[in-house]
């Protein structure tokens, strides 16, 4: 089966800018997750949705960033505006049970 | 919330020895417990995983151990190879509470020749 999908694979951007990540989950994944990984840590999770609903955002900046599931598919995540500490690899996954399946990544660089 | 905590954060190894990664964590309720393997650049991948109901699962040259009393579980990798070579992450869910994933800090793993 096809696996997560996530573009763009990379992105630079300047502090202030707005950038936008988005993932295509494994079909028929009723849940799906976004992940922060900052450079030698462990993921963090922002936020999860189950179908288009919003399951735990309580790490996500909400001042700056947000997400969105619409028809309960494909998923983006913004960033606006974008600050240094936001330079970091996000991932997303989605899960039809336990085990979630993680995308390639986007690398984001904020200078 | 759940914390979890990994030990070592780096590990070197001689190619063909064990390696063991040791976990945390915090919330008795947890009951799920995977262990992710992420290569430079790469995503994560599951490689074994435990559920409460289990002490041990073993699977080719991994392994993993469960302690709910003392909350600790651990990965055991034997007669380890160069390809082993990579960052482990262990995690804990509850999953009857939102599969919520809490990720341990990982392990860098370095099996040498």
């Amino acid at each position: 089966e096809a696996g997560v999908a996530q573009s763009p694979r990379y992105k630079i951007i300047e502090k202030r800018q707005s950038v936008a990540f988005w993932c295509n989950p494994i079909s028929g994944h009723a849940t799906l997750y976004w992940y922060q990984q900052i450079l030698g840590q462990g993921p963090k999770l922002l936020i999860q949705f189950q179908n288009n609903g919003v399951v735990d955002d309580s790490q996500l900046p909400k001042d700056r960033f947000s997400a969105e599931r619409l028809k309960g598919v494909d998923s983006t995540l913004k960033i606006q505006p974008a600050k240094l500490e936001d330079s970091a690899v996000y991932l997303c996954a989605s899960s039809l049970a336990d085990e979630q399946f993680f995308g390639p990544g986007t690398r984001l660089t904020v200078l | 919330g759940e914390n979890v905590e990994q030990h070592p954060s780096t590990l070197s190894v001689q190619e063909g020895d064990s390696a063991v990664i040791k976990c945390t964590y915090s919330d008795s309720a947890s009951n799920y417990f995977p262990w992710y393997k992420q290569e430079l650049g790469k995503r994560p991948q599951l490689i074994i995983d435990i559920r409460s109901n289990v002490g041990e699962k073993k699977d080719q040259r991994i392994a993993v151990t469960l302690n709910k009393t003392a909350k600790h579980f651990s990965l055991h990798i034997t007669e380890t190879q160069p390809e082993d070579s990579a960052v482990y992450f262990c995690a804990a869910i509850y999953t009857g509470g939102g599969n919520k994933l809490t990720f341990g800090t990982g392990t860098q793993l370095k099996v040498e020749l």
